[in-house]
């Protein structure tokens, strides 16, 4: 089982949309959780970070359950300039500082 | 905002050549990384380093591979003897502590091993 899992994609919205994505990941003692996006060969960007309350940043919410082991990001009022891959990533416990990602899942918003 | 920048961009080397790629992380920061992503593929991590030591690495970091902090602004990784398969994208990150907190990354590094 891969260690992050993500729904390729791509997800094809228009402009205005919502959309959601889902990751899921095997260590369940994996103890910190972000939302990366990535351009087009572009460095990763760190979105936001994912805490167990779930958090909330402008038109962007996650959510995280540690129960099932799964990470979601939605994404509000969606904006063409929000076309990107978006990176769900973990560090699993004892793993000190290594961030672990998932391969993305592609988002194509279109006007 | 300050960031992480990566020289050269993009490097073109024959196989069997040594490269040297190059990184300055953020300046307050004390945790740097280097991780690779081969096209079309995930971002996988390669090695950890602070206090001028590695801290972790994972089982792509061989022997071929090193990382040095030559002086308090560059933080380097070299490969020896590269092959076909190190081509890659390789981004160099940085953080001011560790346990969870995000990293921040460079634009990278297109290593194209012919």
């Amino acid at each position: 089982r891969k260690e992050v899992e993500q729904d390729p994609g791509p997800f094809n919205v228009p402009e205005g949309a919502t959309v959601a994505f889902n990751c899921t990941y095997s260590n369940s003692a994996s103890q910190s959780f972000f939302w990366y996006r990535q351009d087009c060969r572009k460095e990763p960007k760190l979105l936001m970070s994912v805490y167990s309350s779930g958090n909330e940043d402008g038109r962007f919410t996650a959510q995280l359950n540690r129960a099932s082991q799964y990470i979601s990001l939605l994404i509000r009022d969606s904006k063409l300039s929000d076309s990107a891959t978006y990176l769900c990533v973990v560090i699993p416990l004892g793993a000190g500082n290594m961030l672990t990602f998932g391969g993305g899942t592609r988002l194509m918003v279109k006007p | 905002e300050p960031e992480v920048t990566q020289t050269p961009s993009h490097q073109v080397t024959q196989m069997g050549q040594e490269v040297i790629l190059r990184c300055v992380p953020i300046s307050n920061h004390l945790y740097f990384y280097w991780y690779r992503q081969i096209l079309g593929q995930k971002v996988e991590f390669l090695v950890s380093f602070y206090n001028n030591e590695i801290s972790e690495k994972s089982e792509i970091f061989d022997d071929q591979f090193s990382v040095e902090r030559p002086d308090g602004s560059n933080f380097t990784l070299k490969i020896r003897s590269t092959k076909l398969e190190d081509s890659a994208m390789y981004f160099c990150a940085s953080s001011f502590i560790t346990g969870g907190e995000p990293q921040h990354f460079g634009d990278g590094t297109r290593l194209s091993i012919l």
